[in-house]
Formats: structure tokens, sequence, C-alpha cells
């Protein structure tokens, strides 16, 4: 079973619209999740960190349950620029991030 | 101020050769890591470094795979004998310490024919 598991898309949707993507983690002992943002022949950027009691950075809501081990970001108000592959990454033990295959996004004017 | 840079940006390689590849990180990061992304897969970890130490190398796939980071600042990945299968994007990135965030550098794309 992959440590990270997300649903590859791809998601195609309206400006405007609200998107939510899902991710989930295989081990319950990882300490830190985060959602970063990758465009076409780019490298990663960290978009947010996902804490337990849920975040929000101005459009992006992130929520962690760690009792299903599931992560979630949800894109309020999409823009064309959201376009990206959104990475679910997960922090177990010192130094290992665990990376998800990437959800695709779309945003269609 | 400079992000982390790698070279080269670009490697065509015929099965069997050596190639190497490098990251400079940001200047002051302590931490340093290895990744490469297959296609249609995710980032896989391949080695971690701490100074010029490298306490975790267990995501290095095969002997075939070394990794050395002097000064405290520049690393080199070396893929000895190289297979089609090694073909991928080769991500480097640093932090200032362990448990901040990782930058990433732009990758080396590796094609072996």
């Amino acid at each position: 079973r992959k440590e990270v598991e997300q649903d590859p898309g791809p998601f195609n949707v309206p400006e405007g619209a609200t998107v939510a993507f899902n991710c989930t983690y295989s081990n319950s002992a990882s300490q830190s999740f985060f959602w970063y943002r990758q465009d076409c022949r780019k490298e990663p950027k960290l978009l947010m960190s996902v804490y337990s009691s849920g975040n929000e950075d101005g459009r992006f809501t992130a929520q962690l349950n760690r009792a299903s081990q599931y992560i979630s970001l949800l894109i309020r108000d999409s823009k064309l620029s959201d376009s990206a592959t959104y990475l679910c990454v997960v922090k177990t033990g010192a130094n290992n991030l665990f990376f998800g295959t990437g959800t695709r996004l779309t945003v269609i004017p | 101020g400079a992000g982390v840079s790698q070279s080269p940006s670009n490697k065509v390689t015929e099965k069997g050769k050596d190639v190497e590849l490098r990251c400079d990180p940001i200047s002051g990061h302590t931490a340093l890591y290895w990744y490469r992304q297959s296609l249609g897969q995710g980032l896989e970890f391949l080695i971690y470094f701490q100074g010029n130490s490298a306490p975790d190398k267990s995501g290095l796939p095969s002997d075939r795979f070394s990794a050395e980071r002097t000064g405290g600042s520049v690393s080199t990945l070396t893929i000895q004998r190289t297979q089609q299968e090694d073909s991928a994007v080769y991500l480097c990135a640093s932090s200032l310490t362990p448990d901040n965030e990782q930058f990433f550098g732009p990758g080396t794309r590796l094609t072996v024919l």
C-alpha cells in the first residue's frame, strides 16, 4: 500500500467553482501534513501546512482527520491561475516526506 | 535571494554510462534532500543530508546510486551504469533545518536511451 494516496483527477472546473481534493495516508504515526502545488514542468512549492484544527489561507482551506487518516484541500472561487497539480505530502519520521502522485486541476474560463 | 539550483537542467545519456547531478542549496540551509519524480509517479525520496553526513539513505534504489555533500553545501548525486528505468526528473530540496519548509530546485531531467 502506498504511503499517500490521492485521486489523480483530472478535475476540470469552471472559474468561480469550489473544488475539493482528498488524500489518505497509511502511517498513523505521521506527524506533519502539507499541500504542495506543482505547475507543469516546474518544481513543487509549498502551498500550506495542514493543522489538526484545520486552517485557512484566503480561498484555500485544509483539514486533517487523524482518526480516518485523511487530509483535504478546498479551493473556493477558483481562478485560472489555480490550474496546477496539487500534491498531498506527509512527513513521517525525522526527515522523510512522502508525496502523493498529485491531483491535477484545470480551471476553465 | 538565490534559490536552490541544479545542473544540468537536462541530461541525455546512453545506457551503461555514469552520470553526475549537482545541487546547490540555499546558502545557510543545513538540510539537503534528493528526490526523483518519474512520469505519473509521486516524488520518491532518495537521500537526506544533515551537514555533510547522510543519516538517511533509505530511499536509494540500488547500489548504483550514491551521493555526497561537501562543505555543508553542494551535493552531487551519482548514478553508475545507468539503466532506462533511471529516466526521471531528479529534484533537490534544501531547508534551514530538518523541521523547516523544504525549497525545491528546478530539477534535472535525466533521459537514459
